[in-house]
C-alpha cells in the first residue's frame, strides 16, 4: 500500500498569515502516461463529513477560496493557505487516488495562534 | 443535488454482523464508482471498498478483507456495506461516498456518516 505521511500533526497560525502543510506519498503517484499526481487535499470540520478541496495535487475544486493551493509532484505535496481565516479551523488530509487502495494522511489539525 | 444518506449503524457485540445501507440521490447512480471511508473517534480517516458501476468489481483495505463485502443495487440506488466478524477496532463512523464527476479526481460528495460502535 502507498502510505500518506503528512507534516506536521498540528499548526497554529496567526490570523491572515500563512500556513503550510506537507504531505509525502512512500511511491509516487504521478502517473506518466497522462503526467497527473493522483493527489487530493480534503478539509474537515468538526461533526462534518470531509470536503474536497484540490485534485490533481493543485486544481481548486468549485466555490473553493483561491488562498488555498496545492503544489507538488511526484513524491512530495504541499497545501497552503495564503491568509488564513477563523473559518479554516479544521484537519487537513491528503489522499492518494493513484493505487486501486486509496489512503489517506493521517491528518494535519489547523488552528488559530 | 448529490445526497448520500447512511442508515443501519448501531451497537454490536464483538464477532457479531452488521449491514450498512446508503441511499442516493440527485444523480445516475448507476454511473459512478462508489465508496466507504470510516473514522474512528478523534482519529484520521481510512478507505475501507470501493465498487464499481454495475457491481463486478470490488476493492478493500488489508484491514477488512474478507470480513466486509460491498455490493450495490442500482434499481434501489442503494449501496451497502456488510460487516462481519466485528472487531472493537472496527469502531467508527462509516461514510459513504461517490466518486466525483468525470475528469476529476478523489473523493467528490461524502454523506454525514453513521456510527458504528462494537462492544460487549
Amino acid at each position: 500500500d502507498i502510505v500518506m505521511t503528512q507534516s506536521p500533526d498540528s499548526l497554529a497560525v496567526s490570523l491572515g498569515e500563512r500556513a503550510t502543510i506537507n504531505c509525502k506519498s512512500s511511491q509516487s503517484v504521478l502517473y506518466s502516461s497522462n503526467n497527473k499526481n493522483y493527489l487530493a487535499w480534503y478539509q474537515q470540520k468538526p461533526g462534518q463529513p470531509p470536503k474536497l478541496l484540490i485534485d490533481w495535487a493543485s486544481t481548486r475544486e468549485s466555490g473553493v477560496p483561491d488562498r488555498f493551493s496545492g503544489s507538488g509532484s511526484g513524491t512530495d505535496f504541499t497545501l497552503t493557505i495564503s491568509s488564513l481565516q477563523a473559518e479554516d479551523v479544521a484537519v487537513y488530509y491528503c489522499q492518494q487516488y493513484y493505487s486501486t487502495l486509496y489512503t489517506f494522511g493521517q491528518g494535519t489539525k489547523l488552528e488559530i495562534k | 443535488e448529490v445526497q448520500l444518506v447512511e442508515s443501519g449503524g448501531g451497537l454490536v457485540q464483538p464477532g457479531g454482523s452488521l449491514r450498512l445501507s446508503c441511499a442516493a440521490s440527485g444523480f445516475i447512480f448507476s454511473s459512478y464508482w462508489m465508496h466507504w471511508v470510516r473514522q474512528a473517534p478523534g482519529k484520521g480517516l481510512v478507505w475501507v471498498s470501493r465498487i464499481n458501476t454495475d457491481g463486478s468489481s470490488t476493492t478493500y483495505a488489508d484491514s477488512v478483507k474478507g470480513r466486509f463485502t460491498i455490493s450495490r443495487d442500482n434499481a434501489k440506488n442503494t449501496l451497502y456495506l456488510q460487516m462481519s466478524s466485528l472487531r472493537d477496532e472496527d469502531t467508527a463512523v462509516y461514510y459513504c461516498a461517490r466518486d466525483p464527476s468525470p475528469g476529476k479526481g478523489g473523493v467528490g460528495y461524502w454523506g454525514q456518516g453513521t456510527l458504528v460502535t462494537v462492544s460487549s
